[in-house]
């Protein structure tokens, strides 16, 4: 069955400190893996895109990381700011052949950065 | 500058009045879809249009239709809303990325539908 879980469900910290979100998945077969800002009552916006051969991408202070052996990827956010605060979620995609893939979501990591 | 554009971004209905809701994008992307989210949960795909095509995931309520009249639109109409059916409505458009060799899916503000 394709699951995407993450870990932990929820994070505080505080504003200047760096987190790291973690992400497990089974998914096949596996096309890429996504992670998603979700700001409250908003549409997701992406972060970063990798796909099998990429192991790391960085998009500013946000860097992500992909394992394909152990199917493990984490999120990394550097000197958080407390427009960080947002729900992260981690979407991968399965691809069956054609041009649509199905995506499987997780049900994120609910960041919180206090000042 | 905004790409996928939903309207209205609230939404108030009646139990069992229709509704519809709208997406518009300005991509000239051929996949359009609608996902359902509640409260902290991940979005559900509710159904998709690749081009005309329309496809219906299997456990997707027949209280939801769609329609794609044109590459730029798509609309959710919900016939009978029920107290359950109150979330938030995603769409989303996609193009087939050749050098990843996989989707790019861009997400709109998304509507919150309240039903009372």
């Amino acid at each position: 069955k394709n699951q995407v879980e993450q870990s932990p469900q929820s994070l505080i910290i505080l504003e200047g400190k760096n987190c790291t979100l973690q992400c497990n998945y089974t998914v096949s077969p596996f096309s890429n893996l996504r992670w998603y800002k979700q700001d409250t009552g908003r549409g997701p916006v992406s972060l970063t895109i990798m796909t099998f051969s990429e192991n790391t991408k960085s998009n500013g202070r946000y860097t992500a990381t992909l394992d394909a052996d152990t199917k493990q990827s984490s999120l990394h956010i550097t000197a958080s700011q407390l427009s960080d605060s947002a729900s992260y979620i981690c979407v991968v995609s399965a691809n069956y052949g054609g041009a649509t893939n199905k995506l499987i979501f997780g049900t994120g990591t609910l960041l919180a950065v206090q000042p | 500058d905004a790409m996928v554009i939903q309207n209205p971004r609230y939404q108030v209905t009646q139990f069992g009045k229709p509704v519809t809701l709208s997406c518009s994008q300005t991509l000239n992307h051929n996949v359009m879809y609608w996902y359902q989210q509640k409260s902290s949960q991940a979005p559900k795909l509710l159904f998709h249009y690749y081009d005309k095509d329309f496809n219906n995931e299997a456990d997707t309520p027949d209280n939801f239709q769609s329609r794609r009249p044109n590459t730029s639109f798509c609309f959710l109409d919900i016939r009978s809303p029920g107290l359950g059916d109150a979330a938030m409505y995603l769409c989303a458009t996609s193009t087939w990325d050749r050098q990843r060799m996989g989707e790019t899916q861009y997400f709109g503000p998304g509507t919150r539908l309240l039903v009372l």
